[in-house]
């Protein structure tokens, strides 16, 4: 089966970086995709890795390594709107998508 | 319309009703999917449908069934409501099923079943 990881919750300066982390374990891998939600709202695409390394992406970067079965999400400058929740999505053999609880994220002044 | 949209965007049922959740999206995307978001959870997958005219079971398929007449519409039908159903729905669309395909996300229909 499949099993995915991710902090419930983190807090973090304006202006600071942070790092959101992933732990999956899948009998079938197909890539790794990051979301970012709102409260209230629904969830956005931010990233996709689906080999190794770091794929960045403006103030974003996503990192993977399937050795490891991990992957990180990094914000840069953060913002007060970069609270939100973020998702970790793990696409498995079938091409559908397994989720994670979520992580959110506190941004403070 | 730019997107995905779905109606309700919110109801209140009495258990044992029937209540059918619609989903419309304009992007010609040809995979559609439903989600239903716990808290504590992550989104689950309650049904997809790949293409017009095929539909496959998620991970919490009991109790609810979809129909995939076209590629724009994809309505999730509750037949039977009960409590442990209410959740907030979100519909979901991509251009296919595979790959690096993103999907696009609505609203979302939030449902208190009593």
């Amino acid at each position: 089966g499949q099993n995915i990881d991710q902090p419930t919750e983190m807090t973090a300066t304006e202006g600071a970086i942070v790092q959101i982390n992933c732990t999956y374990q899948t009998s079938g891998f197909n890539g790794l995709f990051w979301y970012q939600q709102h409260a209230g709202e629904a969830p956005t695409f931010l990233s996709y890795n689906v080999l190794d390394g770091l794929e960045e992406k403006g103030r974003f970067s996503s990192f993977l390594s399937r050795s490891k079965g991990y992957s990180y999400l990094l914000l840069k400058e953060l913002q007060m709107k970069d609270s939100a929740s973020y998702l970790c999505a793990l696409m498995d053999s079938n091409y559908q998508l397994i989720w994670g609880a979520g992580t959110k994220l506190i941004i403070k002044p | 319309i730019a997107g995905i949209t779905q109606a309700p965007t919110s109801q209140i049922l009495a258990a044992g009703r029937r209540m059918t959740l619609r989903c419309t999206q304009d992007m010609r995307h040809n995979a559609m999917y439903w989600y239903r978001q716990d808290l504590g959870l992550g989104l689950r997958l309650i049904h997809y449908s790949n293409t017009a005219g095929t539909t496959g079971k998620g991970e919490v398929p009991d109790g609810y069934s979809v129909s995939r007449a076209n590629t724009d519409d994809f309505p999730l039908t509750l037949a039977s409501a009960v409590p442990s159903q209410t959740s907030v729905y979100f519909c979901a669309s991509s251009q296919t099923s595979g790959g690096a395909n993103e999907q696009f996300f609505g609203p979302g229909t939030r449902l208190t079943v009593l």
